[in-house]
């Protein structure tokens, strides 16, 4: 149980475009997903909360126009990385939380993560 | 402010060696602290919640500990399999609005040689 799926698991795309990551989880619902970032040998650094039905909530510093978050429904929320750069390039990685294991708990379960290339 | 600090960054094993990681934390009403492994390339899987000082929990050679201000991470007689990143990280009552965003550690790199 608990699992969660990201789709591409890597792309490639020119400067200046924009790329669209999926995150769905498969076999509970996810009133909250989150969205991480990861830089070789780092820790996971948070860019922002998704809500379904809301608009999500972004850390400081993170650019909510570059970087938008939608959660249409409680098992898919979608990042995209609009007009994206070489410095856009990096590991992105989601996890959602159990709706309803997540009344008496807090963990999150993890999607296998994209590796975005800008070139 | 909430904060986790884990040690050793790295560490290299024998085959067979147990040894532990530690995980230290300050947070302003700890709700639950996690342990996750992370492989290259890979996102993070979850191991263990802990909730309360005193509590543990096991599975296969990993045991969890928790007090009031550290977990630790046993790994008795660890398999080369067993090499990882290890993540340490604590929701606290700060944080546990709707968001409920965790705190993470850096992590402790584990190679484990044959």
């Amino acid at each position: 149980g608990a699992v969660v799926s990201q789709h591409p698991s890597w792309v490639i795309c020119k400067s200046g475009t924009s790329v669209k990551i999926e995150c769905r989880s498969l076999d509970f619902q996810a009133t909250t997903m989150f969205w991480y970032r990861q830089f070789p040998k780092q820790s996971l650094m948070l860019m922002a909360t998704s809500n379904e039905g809301s608009k999500a909530t972004y850390e400081q510093g993170v650019e909510k126009d570059k970087f938008l978050i939608n959660h249409a429904s409680l098992t898919l929320s979608t990042l995209t990385v609009t007009s994206a750069h070489p410095e856009d390039s990096s590991f992105y990685i989601c996890s959602a939380r159990d709706t309803l294991q997540g009344l008496v708990s807090y963990e999150q379960y993890f999607g296998p993560g994209t590796r975005l290339t800008v070139t | 402010e909430d904060q986790v600090t884990q040690s050793p960054e790295a560490l290299r094993l024998q085959e067979g060696e147990s040894s532990s990681l530690n995980c230290s934390y300050t947070v302003s009403g700890l709700r639950g602290l996690f342990w996750y492994r992370q492989d290259p390339g890979k996102g993070p899987e979850f191991l263990f919640t802990l909730y309360s000082a005193g509590e543990e929990k096991e599975k296969e050679r990993l045991k969890a500990t928790l007090t009031k201000k550290e977990s630790f991470l046993h790994i008795t007689a660890p398999k080369p399999e067993d090499s990882a990143t290890y993540l340490c990280a604590v929701q606290g009552i700060s944080n546990g609005g709707n968001n409920r965003k965790l705190i993470w550690g850096l992590g402790t790199s584990l190679a484990v040689n044959p």
